[in-house]
């Protein structure tokens, strides 16, 4: 059973747009939600993250927007750029068992065309 | 460099071998998660370990095991292997502190290829 589930399978924006991937899960037990950015040959990194108890964060150019009541969250990228380019995996984790394992979605190949 | 350093990078073997991958946590990481990356089935996980002790279990195989040593690296042993086998492996640490834990940092992985 997939506990998170994302949406696009991939993404191809022009550059200076805006790229949206969302995600939906079904554990309420999920209190931590972080993307990924993964470039080839290499790990995920963080990109940012996002606890329930708000509804938005924005890092620069990125934003999460937070549902509780619809379980779903989306990752925006403003002004899109080639080296946006890359694999996005959203994430969410329980920390009630102390384990603090991740649930990853899927992935949403992004590319960005000038 | 993200800090976690996992060898080797790349790793080809004959189904029925047995193999063993390493990971040294980020300095000052307890927490050592391994997952397992394929095309189809994306990040999977597979085993935590926390200061030396198992912490967790996810979808790892019985032929699959893994260890945390008093150093805090790790070494996730992979046997009588088999084609299916074949995919990225990622090892990452994370700093938890009570019920916080301040995201994981992943390493590079080792892409294991069996034939």
């Amino acid at each position: 059973q997939q506990q998170v589930k994302q949406s696009p399978q991939s993404l191809i924006v022009q550059k200076g747009g805006i790229s949206i991937i969302n995600c939906a899960y079904e554990n309420t037990a999920f209190d931590y939600f972080p993307w990924y950015q993964q470039f080839p040959g290499k790990g995920p990194a963080l990109l940012i993250a996002i606890r329930p108890d708000v509804s938005e964060k924005k890092e620069g150019r990125f934003t999460i927007s937070f549902n509780k009541s619809a379980k779903q969250f989306s990752l925006h990228i403003m002004d899109s750029q080639p080296g946006d380019s890359a694999t996005y995996f959203c994430a969410a984790q329980s920390s009630g068992a102390g384990s603090y394992q991740l649930t990853f979605g899927k992935g949403t190949k992004l590319s960005v065309i000038p | 460099d993200s800090g976690v350093t996992q060898t080797p990078k790349h790793l080809i073997t004959a189904t029925g071998q047995r193999v063993t991958l390493r990971c040294s946590p980020r300095s000052g990481d307890l927490s050592v998660y391994w997952y397992q990356q394929s095309l189809d089935q994306g990040l999977q996980f597979l085993i935590q370990y926390y200061n030396g002790e198992e912490r967790a279990k996810g979808n790892i195989l019985e032929r699959f095991s893994a260890q945390q040593f008093p150093d805090l690296h790790s070494e996730l042993n992979l046997s009588s292997l088999e084609l299916g086998d074949s995919a990225l492996y990622f090892c990452a640490s994370s700093v938890v502190t009570g019920r916080s834990n301040y995201g994981y940092t992943f390493g590079s992985g080792t892409r294991l290829t069996v034939v």
